[in-house]
């Protein structure tokens, strides 16, 4: 069955660095999404994607936040400069648009980041 | 906003016994509302969802439903077995766009 997947699992930074998280939606899938999950805390919207251009975003997803589909499978997320409070697992989703945006969001292993 | 509650935050339960866990969502225009399990450190996995025009739906030992007029829906877990201990999230999709809105969580204990 085919799976969304993400890379790196764990990502190491020092504050004010700058990351790209990546992942390979499910390949027939239209409708991207990233959602992050602090320790021990529920799930939170970032942004969803589709068409080329972002559908919607969160409070969260600032001018720090870009998020960039550079070729037919990949889907990344930069923060430009990593603040403490980024350290989270995050989250990327993908679902099919088969019956438009209500459809089912399939979700990543997600990359657990740490910001030092 | 959206606005999304879970209740219980916590459930213990013996083995065999059921489960019922209640979602209330403030977002009149949602039409889609799944279920998600998350076990420690892994993604979220989707185990059931309903769409807004049926009120019930079952897949084996779980089952889901719709009061859309009331504004909430719900898990149940029949037969429970260890291995569903987990966190259970609902997570209406917003009506306005296409993004989940998660609730808090529910911590299912199944002992044995």
């Amino acid at each position: 069955e085919p799976e969304v997947t993400q890379t790196p699992s764990h990502q190491v930074t020092q504050m004010g660095q700058e990351v790209i998280l990546h992942c390979v939606p499910i390949s027939n899938h239209l409708y991207f999404y990233w959602y992050r999950q602090i320790l021990g805390q529920k799930v939170e919207f970032l942004v969803s994607f589709y068409n080329n251009e972002i559908s919607e975003k969160s409070e969260i997803f600032d001018d720090q936040f870009s998020v960039e589909r550079p070729d037919g499978s990949n889907f990344t997320l930069k923060i430009r400069s990593t603040k403490l409070e980024d350290s989270a697992m995050y989250f990327c989703a993908s679902g099919s648009g088969t019956s438009g945006p209500h459809n089912e969001q399939f979700f990543g292993p997600g990359t657990r980041l740490t910001v030092l | 906003g959206e606005n999304v509650e879970q209740h219980p935050s916590t459930l213990s339960v013996q083995e065999g016994d059921s489960a019922v866990i209640k979602c209330t969502y403030s977002d009149s225009a949602s039409n889609y509302f799944p279920w998600y399990k998350q076990e420690l450190g892994k993604r979220p996995q989707l185990i059931i969802d309903i769409r807004s025009n049926v009120g019930e739906k079952k897949d084996q030992r779980i089952a889901v439903t719709l009061n859309k007029t009331a504004k909430h829906f719900s898990l149940h877990i029949t037969e429970t077995q260890p291995e569903d201990s987990a966190v259970y999230f609902c997570a209406p999709l917003s009506g306005g766009y296409n993004k989940l809105i998660f609730g808090a969580g529910t911590r299912l204990a199944v002992h044995p």
